[in-house]
């Protein structure tokens, strides 16, 4: 079975520019997860959808923001960017609702000049 | 979740055994061990994880003290590939769907 796939894998934008990263689960997972991963701050929750409601938002402004489709894949989206969102986005999926071991996918590394 | 605790390296020997310890002394009864590492810049791999009993798979061995106040997940044999970041979280699933990643243990396996 394939696992977690996370596009694109490097992206590097400007300040004030908005971007958007996506998320393919394991087949038959419908949860998943996003968490931002920073060497000050090490590996951080964002938030986490099933059945494309958003259940749980970790302490991030509302630059970040996220959904999911009826198909489970889930995108997230970070407007105007600061230089402080470089950072490695990484995508989780699990099977079970809630809770459930999650499987990680290689992630984004973002890069803000 | 219950606050963990690991040492934050950890040096082995290639084709030994490889114990990285945790302390999670404020775990609660329904709470889980979850055992995730983290090759350089790849994202975390979910390891093992347990409730009460010794677990064991292909991977790993995660050893729970009767009083679950700390666990010890066993590399068998280690290799140089198993040089990473481990990770031991708390977790309780059930509404709980985030994990809470702390500072994690760097294990250095050594030719």
């Amino acid at each position: 079975k394939a696992g977690v796939t996370q596009t694109p894998r490097y992206l590097i934008k400007t300040r004030g520019q908005q971007v958007t990263l996506s998320c393919s689960p394991i087949s038959g997972h419908r949860s998943v997860s996003w968490y931002q991963q920073t060497p000050g701050q090490g590996l951080q929750f964002l938030f986490e959808y099933f059945s494309e409601t958003q259940r749980n938002k970790g302490n991030f402004p509302g630059r970040f923001s996220g959904r999911q489709f009826s198909n489970s894949r889930s995108e997230m989206n970070v407007s105007t960017l600061e230089l402080g969102d470089s950072a490695l986005y990484l995508c989780a999926s699990s099977l079970e609702s809630p809770g459930g071991t999650q499987y990680f996918g290689p992630g984004t590394r973002l890069l803000v000049l | 979740d219950a606050k963990t605790t690991q040492p934050p390296s950890m040096d082995c020997a290639e084709g030994r055994a490889a114990n990285l310890p945790c302390n999670h002394s404020t775990i609660s009864g329904n709470e889980y061990v979850y055992w995730y590492r983290q090759i350089h810049s790849q994202g975390p791999q979910y390891i093992i994880h347990g409730l009460k009993n010794n677990e064991t798979n292909e991977m790993a061995s995660l050893i729970i003290t009767e009083d679950r106040k700390s666990s010890t997940l066993i590399l068998p044999h280690a290799t140089l590939r198993d040089t990473a970041v481990y990770y031991c979280i708390v977790n309780s699933g059930g509404s709980n769907y985030k994990l809470t990643f702390g500072k994690g243990t760097l294990l250095t396996v050594n030719p």
